[in-house]
């Protein structure tokens, strides 16, 4: 069974820091793998995602993450967070299974001043 | 605009009264399911439709119906709802089934069983 695993459930950074949002997977096949961010009483938008035609995937706002297939990561990464990055942030993994998404546990950001 | 509709946003409800969960999206979309948001388990996906008339269990089915009657629609069906199902609740849809399809999602129902 394919599934992700969020490392830090809460993740706190200064505006203008380095964003690191942690996700590894497990997976027999080649994973399809996604971030997705919450924003406070919102449904979930697609960040990015992850499918084999590149391994650093560039998403909105300033996002990418780096598949990693030897140490099975696919980290989320920003240069500079933004007040507004502020949001629950979603790793997934696609078992092939009719669109299924397993999701991690998510990770909340909160960005201080 | 392509979206996810679902009503309602907020719902409060006491133990055992049956209650429907609407689902709608424009965006001709094959594939729909329900997901279930708790802290601490991310989301788990409850039922899923391939196409009109087709559905499937996924992880956590139990106390849950639905139905695939047109393929814009598709509604979660509380039963006798009980307070294990207070939970955030998510109708995603897709194009198709490919691996890397993006799916889309609702602004969610948060139900409250008392």
């Amino acid at each position: 069974a394919q599934s992700v695993t969020q490392l830090g459930s809460h993740v706190s950074v200064s505006e203008g820091a380095l964003v690191l949002l942690r996700c590894n997977y497990s997976s027999s096949v080649p994973p399809y793998l996604f971030w997705y961010v919450q924003y406070p009483n919102q449904g979930l938008q697609l960040l990015l995602k992850y499918t084999s035609a590149a391994t650093l995937v560039k998403g909105i706002n300033g996002f990418e993450a780096e598949f990693k297939k030897s140490e099975t990561s696919f980290h989320l990464t920003k240069p500079s967070a933004h007040m507004s990055d502020a949001a629950e942030y979603f790793c997934a993994v696609n078992t092939g299974t009719a669109s299924k998404l397993t999701f991690g546990t998510g990770t909340r950001l909160q960005v201080t001043l | 605009e392509a979206q996810v509709t679902q009503n309602p946003r907020y719902l409060i409800t006491v133990t055992g009264k049956k209650l429907t969960v609407t689902c709608s999206q424009n965006m001709n979309h094959e594939y729909m399911s329900w997901y279930r948001q708790d802290p601490g388990l991310g989301l788990r996906q409850i039922y899923y439709s391939m196409n009109v008339e087709v559905t499937d269990k996924g992880d956590v089915p139990e106390g849950y119906k639905v139905s695939r009657k047109e393929k814009r629609n598709f509604p979660l069906i509380l039963e006798s709802p009980s307070p294990n199902q207070t939970s955030l609740y998510f109708c995603a849809s897709s194009l198709g089934p490919g691996v890397n399809t993006e799916a889309f999602f609702g602004q969610g129902t948060r139900l409250t069983v008392v």
